[in-house]
């Protein structure tokens, strides 16, 4: 089975403090992603990365960076927290090119931001 | 931003009952359409997905119907069973045009004994 592990279940954090959210996966996969959860809104896209070293905005990338300096570990970094970034956020794997859209998602992070 | 509008938002069905969840997209490029399933504290996980070339897919008692002329698509639950309480999404993508997954809104459907 696909393992998407993600480091904190929960955090509170205080307006502008650096935030990072850690993944980790477990299959090899060469895509990985971010989406953040809010009601009525569904899932929408932070950033994704195909490749070690590589990303491209989603739909949402305002506020938010990423790293990933290893093909198993794809991190969220939020560099001055905000209210409004308050969410739940999801990380997702995927397998190559063929397959990038069969994601696999971890349990999520619900952050706050006091 | 490509849009999937889902409905309902939230749904009440009693056990053995059919639960219907709709969903309709714009973009006529996309040519995948997952379903993913939310429990509590969990990630979603696909549930089970179509490709246009077929106007119905079924695994035990979840279906996928699709309508590609009127770019709707709609997750049919039958026998619907408390365990099936759950947030479900709806999805959309295209392989070939390079989208990524754009999702709905999101149903809570909640089966009552």
């Amino acid at each position: 089975d696909v393992k998407v592990t993600q480091s904190s279940r929960y955090l509170v954090k205080r307006t502008g403090e650096k935030v990072f959210l850690e993944c980790v996966q477990d299959m090899d996969h060469e895509n990985m992603f971010w989406y953040r959860q809010d009601p009525g809104l569904g899932l929408r896209l932070i950033y994704f990365s195909y490749d070690v070293k590589m990303k491209e905005k989603g739909d949402i990338p305002e506020g938010y960076s990423v790293s990933r300096e290893k093909k198993e570990r794809f991190s969220l970094i939020l560099e001055s927290a905000s209210t409004n970034q308050t969410s739940m956020y999801l990380c997702a794997s995927s397998r190559g090119l063929a397959e990038i859209n069969i994601q696999y998602f971890g349990a999520g992070t619900r952050l706050s931001v006091l | 931003q490509q849009q999937v509008k889902q409905s309902p938002q939230s749904l009440i069905v009693q056990k053995g009952g059919i639960s219907i969840i709709n969903c309709a997209y714009e973009n006529t490029a996309f040519d995948y359409f997952p379903w993913y399933q939310q429990f509590p504290g969990k990630g979603p996980a696909l549930l089970i997905a179509i490709r246009p070339d077929v106007s119905e897919k079924k695994e035990g008692r979840f279906t996928i119907s699709f309508n590609k002329s009127a770019k709707q698509f709609s997750l049919h639950i039958m026998d619907s069973q408390p365990g099936d309480s759950a947030t479900y999404f709806c999805a959309a993508s295209s392989d070939f045009g390079n989208e990524k997954l754009t999702f709905g809104t999101g149903t809570r459907l909640t089966i009552i004994p």
